[in-house]
């Protein structure tokens, strides 16, 4: 069955500083993969997807995610950490078979000190 | 154009009540679905309707039902509260085409508390 491990609960950055975030996915073919993020109060944003093709993907907000098969991971990243990327951060799998069926991690609450 | 809303954004109930919750989808969008997020659990996707038809079901009771109207409103219903019920249910939308995924819009969710 497909799931999606998020290992770190929580995150702490400096403003300005770099950021990863760690996915790790279990799927038996290429999967389609989703990053999400929900502020206090709100309901799911899109942050970016890969579906097929180049492994490094760009969404908005200046993040981007690289898709590893090897390492069954797509782990998102950002260069330089606003105050207001503070939020919950999910990983999201595509369920075969299922079009609109995701799986989601645990999420990982990243807060950002000034 | 307008967001996913979901209708009402803040629900309390007791155990064994009912409760219906309402998703109106973005205008054009045919397919919604229906998760669960509930602290313990994570998000748990619930079902998914397309065309008035429940496409994908998730592992819930059967306590947990749904519709979609020829609008493609969307409405879910819980039967038996039970405390555990008590989440944070978020809709999403997507305007199908093809097989392939489609980016889902999720609203901002009904909170419901069972007492």
């Amino acid at each position: 069955a497909q799931s999606v491990t998020q290992p770190d609960i929580h995150i702490t950055v400096s403003e300005g500083a770099s950021l990863e975030l760690r996915c790790n996915y279990s799927y038996g073919a290429t999967p389609y993969l989703f990053w999400y993020v929900q502020s206090p109060g709100q309901g799911l944003q899109l942050l970016l997807k890969y579906f097929s093709g180049d492994t490094l993907v760009q969404g908005i907000k200046g993040f981007e995610a690289e898709f590893k098969r090897s390492q069954s991971s797509f782990n998102l990243r950002k260069p330089s950490v606003h105050w207001s990327d503070a939020a919950e951060y999910f990983c999201a799998v595509g369920v075969s078979g299922a079009t609109n069926k995701l799986i989601f991690g645990t999420g990982t609450l990243l807060a950002v000190q000034p | 154009k307008a967001g996913v809303t979901q209708t009402p954004r803040y629900l309390i109930k007791t155990r064994g009540q009912q409760v219906t919750l309402s998703c109106s989808p973005i205008s054009g969008h045919r397919s919604v679905s229906w998760y669960q997020q509930t602290p313990g659990q994570g998000l748990q996707f619930l079902f998914e309707y397309f065309s008035e038809t429940q496409r994908n079901k998730g592992n819930f009771p059967g306590r947990f039902s749904g519709r979609q109207f020829s609008n493609s409103r969307s409405e879910m219903n819980v039967s038996t509260l039970e405390l555990g019920d008590s989440a944070l249910y978020l809709c999403a939308s997507s305007f199908v085409v093809g097989s392939d995924y489609n980016e889902q819009f999720f609203g901002p969710g009904t909170r419901l508390t069972v007492l």
